[in-house]
């Protein structure tokens, strides 16, 4: 089984900033990585997911996310956010598991709130 | 882009009664979820559904649900007594490859 741990429930930030959504994850066996943005009442949108390969990934709206193996994190980071980036953020993970339909395990989300 | 739809966007039913949540897929997706989020809470895993029948599902998913996908196009999730606890978000996902899946907007369930 996994688990996944957002620990800031809510992230304020100027408008302009730079910002950093902090997720960590725990399984016995390798993982896929993702990122989803929800907006007030509106869906589960995707943000971004680590797969394979660069560590580094980049995904919609000028966020990006890096793979830290030993630490098991997946922090989401954006060097300059926009009052249009309120929302809530979630962290996930499913088993890198081949041939079955794998299950997300989600984080308890970040909100995070652009100031002007 | 194709997208996961989601019908109704709000539901509001008695103690007691059965409700069918609908979804339709993107079309070439093989794999359907169901997961749900209770109101500030973290959204959870209900059920997967592939090559017509359940892969797995969570302790929540009890004899209560169930799930069907009666023709090529819309997969439904049924409960069959709605109890006050059952309110909440209710989402559908797809995925063709089972790696990345691909949200719905949500059906609100409210239970009173």
């Amino acid at each position: 089984a996994q688990s996944v741990t957002q620990l800031d429930s809510q992230v304020p930030v100027f408008e302009e900033a730079p910002v950093e959504l902090r997720c960590n994850y725990s399984s016995s066996v390798s993982v896929y990585l993702f990122w989803y943005v929800q907006y007030p009442n509106q869906g589960l949108q995707l943000l971004l997911k680590y797969l394979s390969g660069s560590t580094l990934v980049k995904g919609i709206n000028g966020f990006e996310a890096e793979f830290n193996k030993s630490q098991t994190s997946f922090h989401l980071r954006k060097p300059s956010v926009h009052i249009s980036d309120t929302a809530e953020y979630f962290c996930a993970v499913s088993e890198m598991k081949t041939g079955s339909a794998r299950q997300l395990t989600f984080g308890s989300g970040t909100q995070l709130t652009v100031l002007p | 882009e194709p997208e996961v739809t989601q019908t109704p966007s709000h539901q509001v039913t008695q103690m007691g009664q059965e409700v069918i949540l609908r979804c339709v897929p993107i079309s070439n997706h093989l794999y359907f979820y169901w997961y749900r989020q209770i109101l500030g809470q973290k959204v959870e895993f209900l059920v997967s559904f592939y090559n017509n029948e359940i892969s797995e599902k969570s302790e929540i998913f009890d004899d209560q649900f169930s799930v069907e996908r009666p023709d090529g196009s819309n997969f439904t999730l049924k409960i069959r007594s709605t109890k006050l606890e059952d309110s909440a978000m209710y989402f559908c996902a797809s995925t063709r490859s089972a790696s990345t899946q691909y949200f719905g907007p949500g059906t609100r369930l409210t239970v009173l």
